[in-house]
């Protein structure tokens, strides 16, 4: 199957502060979205890119396709956005869109 | 929109015994539901793929015996744990997809505790 690596693996900010989360993925998908796990277990979808650029708010991500990589960017963090981000990628021959996980991001927000 | 319930959100039973956990799509038709396991701070683990209408497809190293996986309709799929052991404890998720449209989304989880 498909390896999906991200980095880091731990990340601890001061409230305020801008970050930026990395995903590589060893082979072409067809699906890429990224997760925020809350501290109840709760997956929160954040972003579906396969390819391109999107924003929501303080979130943004870029998915470079041709290069295997995805990266997240958090601006101005706040305290709720702590918890475990999630990369997760299906690959262009699955028809069913199984997807395969990185091992996470656990962000830590101090205020 | 897109919203995948799971009832229960918490279960803890005796070993030996059976539990069941459903999972529902509450504003689409889900063709394809997925069940997840996750162990303390690790990543979701894939147990099973089913299709609405056909026999769900396991992981490697998953007991299909064991995990119970029914989809019977476009909104329901189940997950039935039989004869429960405390290794089986753990959190296991749900997820949900549209026919047709490549986005998943997860539902808020079911902690089974085993004593």
């Amino acid at each position: 199957g498909i390896q999906v690596e991200q980095s880091p693996p731990d990340l601890i900010l001061q409230e305020g502060a801008n970050s930026t989360l990395r995903c590589n993925f060893s082979d072409s998908v067809n699906n890429l979205q990224w997760f925020h796990q809350n501290p109840w277990g709760q997956l929160i979808n954040l972003f579906y890119i396969p390819s391109g650029t999107k924003q929501n708010g303080r979130l943004s991500a870029t998915t470079v396709a041709t290069e295997r990589y995805s990266l997240l960017y958090i601006s101005s963090s706040q305290t709720t956005d702590s918890g475990v981000y999630f990369c997760a990628v299906a690959d262009r021959g699955s028809t069913l869109g199984r997807l395969y996980f990185g091992r996470g991001t656990q962000l830590t927000v101090w205020p | 929109g897109a919203v995948v319930s799971q009832h229960p959100s918490r279960v803890i039973c005796k070993s030996g015994t059976s539990v069941k956990i459903e999972c529902r799509s509450l504003d689409f038709q889900a063709t394809t539901m997925f069940w997840y396991r996750q162990f303390p701070k690790k990543s979701l683990m894939l147990m099973a793929t089913s299709n609405e209408g056909s026999k769900a497809t396991y992981e490697q190293g998953v007991e299909k015996d064991k995990f119970l996986i029914n989809h019977a309709s476009l909104t329901l799929s189940t997950l039935t744990v039989t004869s429960a052991h405390p290794e089986d404890s753990s959190f296991y998720i749900c997820s949900a997809r549209e026919g047709g449209i490549d986005t998943q989304y997860f539902g808020p989880g079911t902690r089974l505790t085993v004593l």
